[in-house]
């Protein structure tokens, strides 16, 4: 079983709409975890850090459930410039990253 | 500008014929790891170091060797490349304590 493992997608939406998608993770022990935005196989970036209490940067909320293993980023209001493949990533608790295979988002106009 | 850089970005090469990839950042930052990612697979860590002269290995390391001479540096060697190492290579570097990676713009590798 893969430690992290995303839906591939790809998720294609209109400009407007909102778009949502999970990770799931295999270590309950997973102490910290993220999502990063890659563009079209250039370098990842940080997109943002995933709090307990679930948190929000502008249009994106990144929220994460323990007792279900899964976190979720949601991007409401979606631009052309949303488009990338999204990372998960998630700090094991031997302090080693594991990634996503990531998913796809095309938005349209 | 803080950056990772890498070089070269594209390379072809030949089975068996040693290359490096070079690494270097310019944020002192104390951690350094390589990475691979492959189509249908996250990105998979082949050496990490810590610091200087002190490096370990990540999850795909066979074939694979790295040195940390240099705070700044930290080189990818192929010592007898083979065709399953034709991959997209990162390097990243984050600071002790934190685990923010910055990744260089990566290097696409062929190996024939």
């Amino acid at each position: 079983r893969k430690e992290v493992e995303q839906d591939p997608g790809p998720f294609n939406v209109p400009e407007g709409a909102t778009v949502a998608f999970n990770c799931t993770y295999s270590n309950s022990a997973s102490q910290s975890f993220f999502w990063y935005r890659q563009d079209c196989r250039k370098e990842p970036k940080l997109l943002m850090s995933v709090y307990s209490s679930g948190n929000e940067d502008g249009r994106f909320t990144a929220q994460l459930n323990r007792a279900s293993q899964y976190i979720s980023l949601l991007i409401r209001d979606s631009k052309l410039s949303d488009s990338a493949t999204y990372l998960c990533v998630v700090l094991q608790d031997d302090y080693k990253l594991s990634f996503g295979a990531g998913t796809t988002v095309t938005v349209r106009a | 500008e803080a950056q990772v850089t890498q070089n070269p970005r594209y390379l072809i090469t030949v089975t068996g014929k040693k290359l490096t990839v070079t690494c270097s950042q310019n944020m002192n930052h104390e951690y350094m790891s390589w990475y691979r990612q492959d189509p249908g697979l996250g990105l998979r860590q082949i050496y990490y170091s810590m610091n200087v002269e002190v490096t370990d290995k990540g999850d795909v390391p066979e074939g694979y060797k790295v040195s940390r001479k240099e705070k700044r540096n930290f080189p990818l060697i192929l010592e007898s490349p083979s065709p399953n190492q034709t991959s997209l290579y990162f390097c990243a570097s984050n600071r002790d304590g934190t685990y923010e990676q910055y990744f260089g713009p990566g290097t696409r590798l062929t190996v024939t």
